[in-house]
């Protein structure tokens, strides 16, 4: 089975750019999460998305947004790029729904650089 | 508010010791406590525990969970440089009708040859 597919693999955009970020769950799962994660922050749980719908949201700001599509890929989006949004961005799968299986899945990250 | 705390932060030992790492957790309905191993790239997911005083074993990894004191120890033995990597503990807690993973900081985990 594939694993999670995450595009690009490495962004550089400058401040005020906006940037839209790719997530390919495995095949079969419906959920996807986003986070951000940074060396002095560890990771910071940014949105989850199941059946294209955003079911839960960390505290981050609306500049950060996401949608579902119904083949359960995933994009993220970052509007108005600040030199703090540097970071790894990772995409989760998992199962999601009443399966009651918490294990997610990350795929390999986008490391976004803003200068 | 719910927290999951790791420690010790960051731990150098040299290949064949045992090392014990920690993870507490305050959180509301909790559902389980996950480990993740990190090393470049993406976390790889170890265990998930959910019930209390069971160990789960992989190898020289092993892992318990103690729902009363709220807390895990994740123990490696005989340690090998290729066990250099974070450490991450989570734990899925419900959040209404769903649930939410809470990360911890992790826990750098250095093996010298």
């Amino acid at each position: 089975k594939a694993g999670v597919t995450q595009t690009p693999r490495y962004l550089i955009k400058t401040r005020g750019q906006q940037v839209t970020l790719s997530c390919s769950p495995i095949s079969g799962h419906r959920s996807v999460s986003w986070y951000q994660q940074t060396p002095g922050q560890g990771l910071q749980f940014l949105f989850e998305y199941f059946s294209e719908t955003q079911r839960n949201k960390g505290n981050f700001p609306g500049r950060f947004s996401g949608r579902q599509f119904s083949n359960s890929r995933s994009e993220m989006n970052v509007s108005t790029l600040e030199l703090g949004d540097s970071a790894l961005y990772l995409c989760a799968s998992s199962l999601g729904g009443t399966s009651r299986t918490y294990e997610q899945y990350f795929g390999p990250g986008t490391r976004l650089t803003v200068t | 508010e719910d927290k999951v705390v790791q420690s010790p932060l960051s731990l150098v030992v040299h290949e064949g010791d045992t090392v014990t790492l920690n993870c507490s957790y305050e959180v509301t309905n909790f559902r389980s406590l996950l480990w993740y191993k990190q090393e470049k790239k993406a976390p790889t997911f170890l265990f998930m525990l959910t019930s209390s005083g069971i160990e789960k074993k992989s190898g020289r990894l092993s892992s318990i969970l103690d729902k009363k004191e709220l807390f895990s120890i994740l123990n490696i033995t005989a340690t090998q440089t290729g066990d250099s990597a974070v450490y991450l503990c989570a734990v899925a807690h419900s959040l209404d009708s769903n649930y939410q993973l809470i990360w911890g900081a992790g826990t750098k985990l250095i093996i010298k040859p």
